[in-house]
């Protein structure tokens, strides 16, 4: 089973500032790598798959990087909206898993 | 608009067995794979089990093969989880989940609470 290790656990941050996380699997996976995006109380929401592209309808502050064994989720300028919790997921070996998650919090 | 409405959730206890549904619409629905995706109360995602188009393929993550079965009904464009044998560990928001195989996990249900308790 492929591990996802996301770090930090939780960001401090401002509206306005630069977000950075930081997701890092046990074995490489090329690119099958995803990010999603979860408020309170919601289903999670596609925000970036295969690595690097964005989901329909996603602002283009939200971007992705990475391959092989590590990836990033870059948001460049935080709005309000945007204070929530973070997974990564894999879909590259069965089975598919996900990181435990980054919160994203006001400062 | 993509559409995936849960229900069946609720509470049961130990041993017992609960079914899932899951009611597709907004999309020609036997063209993707189907997936159930958990979530413990104030825990992280785990994927559950997924299903191809015709039912043909059915993958479950190892905890609940041979408890859980996943199957669909294309005519009515319907997601089930058939889920015998439950543990206080299956206790979890199960989300109905589009795809999760061929690409990403691109549209989630609301999702539906089971708990599993005596």
């Amino acid at each position: 089973e492929i591990e996802l290790t996301q770090s930090p656990a939780t960001l401090s941050l401002s509206p306005g500032e630069r977000a950075t996380l930081s997701c890092r699997a046990s074995q490489s996976i090329s690119i099958y790598l995803a990010w999603y995006q979860q408020k309170p109380g919601q289903a999670p929401r596609l925000l970036i798959h295969d690595a690097s592209n964005r989901a329909t309808g996603i602002p283009a502050r939200f971007s992705g990087s990475g391959s092989g064994t590590d990836f990033t989720l870059t948001i460049s300028s935080l709005e309000p909206e945007d204070f929530a919790v973070y997974y990564c997921q894999q879909r590259f070996n069965w089975p598919w898993t996900f990181g435990q998650g980054t919160k994203v919090e006001f400062k | 608009e993509v559409q995936l409405v849960e229900s069946g959730g609720g509470l049961v206890q130990p041993g017992g067995s609960l079914r899932l549904s899951c009611a597709a619409s907004g999309f020609n629905f036997d063209n993707y794979w189907m997936s159930w995706v958990r979530q413990a109360p104030g825990k992280g995602l785990e994927w559950v089990a997924n299903i191809k188009q015709d039912g043909t393929e059915k993958y479950y993550v190892d905890s609940v093969k041979g408890r859980f079965t996943i199957s669909r009904d294309n005519a009515k464009s319907s997601l089930y989880l058939q889920m015998n044998s439950l543990r206080a560990e299956d206790t979890a928001v199960y989300y109905c989940v589009r795809d999760c195989n061929i690409g990403p996990c691109d549209y989630w249900g609301q999702g539906t609470l089971v708990t599993v308790s005596s």
